[in-house]
């Protein structure tokens, strides 16, 4: 069964800290893996993953994908508190639907 | 950014009652998904449509039923609301592998 693991689940550090969220999967045929940021109630795109080794940056956040070791990282520095949200690791494969399989998320809060 | 609509975003209703959740994306997007989220939960796949008159079940077992005769419109109806259903539902579409969402539905039965 496809499964999506995400570490920390719960996360708080003081505004300016640098913070790297991870996440795990188990995929048969792993096709894409996709960052979401959810703040109250739809989940807003981040990146898409496809390529080991290739960085996706957009302003302070960047993503990065390992598929040999089947996991990803999301960083974000210099941290606001407009950052404070549950961040959703989301992995799709070929086969079916391609359905998107979710991880639990990590709630990041952010202190001022 | 994206056109999906969800209505209503919030519906509190009591024990038995007929329940339809909306679901409309403008983008001519063929395939559709809805989840469910319980409050600090991950997103659970109930139902999704590859296309008109194609509709599947999810991960997640789910009472409801949905229904796509019209590519735009992707309906989730519970036929007898119990506590248990309460949840916040998600409604997606996408063509590519990026997944589109609607704002949700906050769904209370009491």
């Amino acid at each position: 069964e496809d499964k999506v693991v995400q570490s920390p689940l719960s996360l708080v550090v003081h505004e300016g800290d640098t913070v790297t969220l991870n996440c795990s999967y188990e995929v048969t045929n792993f096709r894409s893996l996709l960052w979401y940021k959810q703040e109250k109630k739809a989940p807003t795109f981040l990146f898409m993953l496809t390529s080991s080794g290739i960085e996706k940056k957009s302003g302070r956040l960047s993503s990065i994908l390992d598929k040999k070791e089947l996991f990803s990282i999301l960083n974000i520095t210099a941290t606001q508190t407009g950052d404070s949200a549950v961040y959703l690791c989301a992995v799709r494969a070929y086969q079916g639907a391609q359905k998107l399989v979710f991880g639990q998320g990590t709630r990041l809060t952010i202190n001022p | 950014e994206a056109d999906i609509y969800q209505t209503p975003r919030y519906l509190v209703i009591g024990t038995g009652k007929k329940i339809t959740l909306e679901c409309s994306q403008t983008m001519g997007h063929d395939k559709m998904y809805w989840y469910q989220q319980d409050p600090g939960m991950e997103l659970h796949l109930i139902h999704y449509s590859y296309g008109v008159n194609s509709t599947e079940k999810g991960d997640l077992s789910s009472e409801s039923t949905v229904s796509r005769i019209r590519t735009e419109h992707f309906p989730l109806t519970l036929e007898s609301a119990r506590p248990s259903h309460t949840s916040q539902y998600l409604c997606a579409s996408s063509v590519t592998d990026r997944a589109f969402f609607g704002q949700g539905t906050r769904l209370t039965v009491v």
